[in-house]
């Protein structure tokens, strides 16, 4: 079936330095990729996505590109805030439209 | 645009009580609502996959006596926790897709706490 591996946090970066957490995936056929973002206490907001290789979605300074040579969809920003601080989840959607999430991943920003 | 509430935000409740969580697609309709269960510090589980006009479709392992699922309108799902326990004690979070363009995208609430005493 359908997975999504994630890299293991908590991760902890201090303001303006860049961020890279990695996202690879397995499924039949060609899934739509997204990374959703959980503020603490919060439903999971959508940050970006990607419905077909060579993609690259973008918002808020975010960028994840969708490679189906490696499988991945990593998420990187090249500075991050304090603001930034929440859990990051990458996800696919297949074909019956479910989301298959990754393991979370906490971010800490510290000023 | 594409939001989602939920309601209540937050609930306690007694042990052997019925809880039921509210999860409305606000400016959109959607065919289809899932609901996701998520414990501490890890990821959602999805918990069944409710469809406007017919039966949810409940993933293995998920009592569907114990947890109700209605979609009775495009707009509007609920899950009913029957005879609530502490171990039910979670939270829990809607999506919604919407009907038209981008099916594939999901929208979601923003979680309703439960705790069962």
């Amino acid at each position: 079936g359908d997975s999504v591996t994630q890299m293991e946090g908590p991760v902890t970066l201090s303001e303006e330095a860049f961020l890279t957490i990695n996202c690879t995936y397995t499924a039949t056929g060609y899934p739509s990729l997204f990374w959703y973002v959980q503020y603490p206490g919060e439903g999971l907001q959508l940050l970006l996505k990607a419905t077909k290789a060579d993609d690259k979605g973008s918002n808020k300074g975010f960028e994840a590109t969708y490679r189906k040579e490696t499988t991945s969809f990593h998420l990187e920003k090249g500075s991050v805030q304090v603001s930034d601080s929440a859990v990051y989840f990458c996800a696919l959607s297949g074909s019956a439209r479910q989301l298959t999430f990754g393991s979370g991943t906490q971010l800490t920003v510290l000023p | 645009g594409a939001v989602v509430s939920q309601h209540p935000s937050r609930v306690i409740c007694k042990s052997g009580t019925s809880v039921k969580i509210e999860c409305r697609s606000l400016d959109f309709q959607a065919t289809t609502m899932f609901w996701y269960r998520q414990f501490p510090k890890q990821s959602l589980m999805l918990m069944a996959t409710s469809n406007e006009g017919s039966k949810a479709t409940y993933e293995q392992g998920v009592e569907k006596d114990k947890f109700l699922i209605n979609h009775a309108s495009l707009t509007l799902s609920t899950l009913t926790v029957t005879s609530a326990h502490p171990e039910d004690s979670s939270f829990y979070i809607c999506s919604a897709n919407p009907r038209v363009a981008d099916q594939e995208t999901q929208y979601f609430g923003p979680g309703t706490r439960l705790l069962v005493l």
